[in-house]
């Protein structure tokens, strides 16, 4: 159980387009989804906490306006990059606090922005 | 310092013992985890272990925690090829459900 299904596992956009990334827990309701960025070799940055029906709270750092966060129902929880730059490349992994089952994480998704 | 240290590479033979390190800051960290990540994808929640538990057992992974000198190891017995990847422990503070990660301990396995 607890499982957290993310989509895309891979994209690639052009730069100045917007590419959500879509994070859906499929046998739990998950209020609070977590949301990481990984550079390559690297560990996980966290970016930003979400909590359904209220506002994200983002690390210092991360730029709200470019990483929008919504999280508008138990199931449900979305990380747009707008206006996406080669910088913005990398891989970005939800996670989601099940209660019983601790933590879960999503498959990630790998970001190429050319 | 960062607040979760982990050496960043482990090589051993399969069938030995691996023992992956991990040393952190916060006294206050309730649950400590080990993740697994292979590549292009995301973490597996291997084990954890409560704060007042000094050792847990779950088949070929042991989990030792010594709390007094905030550090973490984790052993895989009878190392296989398929337990090459990433392995991240991070803990969870008392208050709030944040994770803070290690930077990952990466575990090759050679043949």
């Amino acid at each position: 159980g607890a499982v957290v299904s993310q989509h895309p596992s891979r994209v690639i956009c052009k730069s100045g387009t917007s590419v959500k990334i879509e994070c859906r827990s499929l046998d739990f309701q998950a209020t609070t989804m977590f949301w990481y960025r990984q550079f390559p070799k690297q560990s996980l940055m966290l970016m930003a906490t979400s909590n359904e029906g209220s506002k994200a709270t983002y690390e210092q750092g991360v730029e709200k306006d470019k990483f929008l966060i919504n999280h508008a129902s138990l199931t449900l929880s979305t990380l747009t990059v707008t206006s996406a730059h080669p910088e913005d490349s990398s891989f970005y992994i939800c996670s989601a606090w099940t209660g019983n089952h601790g933590y879960t994480f999503g498959s990630g998704t790998r970001l190429t922005v050319v | 310092g960062e607040d979760v240290e982990q050496s960043l590479f482990l090589s051993v033979r399969e069938g030995d013992s691996s023992v992956i390190n991990c040393t952190y800051t916060d006294s206050s960290s309730t649950y400590l985890y080990w993740y697994k990540q292979e590549p292009g994808a995301g973490l597996q929640l291997l084990t954890y272990i409560f704060s007042n538990m000094d050792m847990k057992q779950d088949q070929r992974l042991t989990v030792l925690l010594n709390k007094k000198d905030k550090h973490l190891s984790l052993r895989i017995a009878d190392t296989q090829t398929g337990d090459s990847a990433i392995y991240f422990c991070a803990y969870k503070r008392g208050a709030g459900n944040m994770l803070t990660f290690g930077g990952g301990t990466r575990l090759m396995v050679k043949p």
